[in-house]
């Protein structure tokens, strides 16, 4: 079974700074998909970048770039210029390439707890 | 931009009470999810829904649980007789495709069970 893993419950960062979240997972599967979801106080879950595992090159989406090393299986994600708005919980997650009747449900890590001080 | 939309936002129920969650996915998505996080704990996937069916489920959506598309529009979770460890935020989620990765989440049901 895959298992998502974030080793850091939590993380500060000041403002304007870089931080940077890790993930791990564990599968055995060579397509999947990795996902950052950002979770603010208002408890919605808002996607904040994608990866595919056949894509080498890093995704970004502007102040946030993740760094995916397949061979690991790691997926973290590091947030430039760090804003007051960033802060929230974050969580790493992992889908399967759909095959046969599954869609592939995603599978979420415990979440990093990510505190911006001003 | 189209969103997936949840009501209520916060329900209060007493044990042993039916409870019925909705959502509306993204209009023309064709994928269904529930989701579910106890408080201070990850989310964890309840149920996935296609065509009409249940694609996938877990082994937390036992027989208390039921999922609906009653209409063009709606997605609905059912606890038919709730729990206090029913106590969760619930989430819904929609996709395009099968093939297209990206879920994308309601703003959740807060339920209370007391």
């Amino acid at each position: 079974a895959q298992t998502v893993t974030q080793s850091q419950p939590e993380m500060s960062v000041q403002e304007a700074e870089t931080v940077t979240l890790s993930c791990t997972y564990d599968t055995s599967e060579s397509d999947y998909y990795l996902f950052w979801y950002k979770q603010p106080p208002s408890r919605q879950m808002i996607l904040v970048i994608r990866q595919e595992a056949y894509k080498q090159q890093n995704a970004t989406e502007n102040r946030f770039s993740v760094n995916f090393q397949k061979a690991a299986k790691s997926f973290s994600l590091k947030i430039s210029d760090s804003q007051l708005g960033d802060a929230a919980m974050y969580f790493c997650a992992y889908r399967r390439e759909r095959y046969g009747g599954s869609q592939g449900n995603l599978i979420f890590g415990k979440g990093t707890k990510l505190s911006v001080k001003p | 931009e189209p969103e997936v939309t949840q009501t209520p936002s916060h329900q209060v129920t007493q044990m042993g009470q039916e409870v019925i969650l909705r959502c509306v996915p993204i209009s023309n998505h064709l994928y269904f999810y529930w989701y579910r996080q106890i408080l201070g704990q990850k989310v964890e996937f309840l149920v996935s829904f296609y065509n009409n069916e249940i694609s996938e489920k877990s082994e937390i959506f036992d027989d208390q649980f039921s999922v609906e598309r009653p209409d063009g529009s709606n997605f609905t979770l059912k606890i038919r007789s709730t729990k206090l460890e029913d106590s969760a935020m619930y989430f819904c989620a929609s996709s395009l495709r099968a093939t297209q990765e990206t879920q994308y989440f309601g703003p959740g049901t807060r339920l209370l069970v007391l």
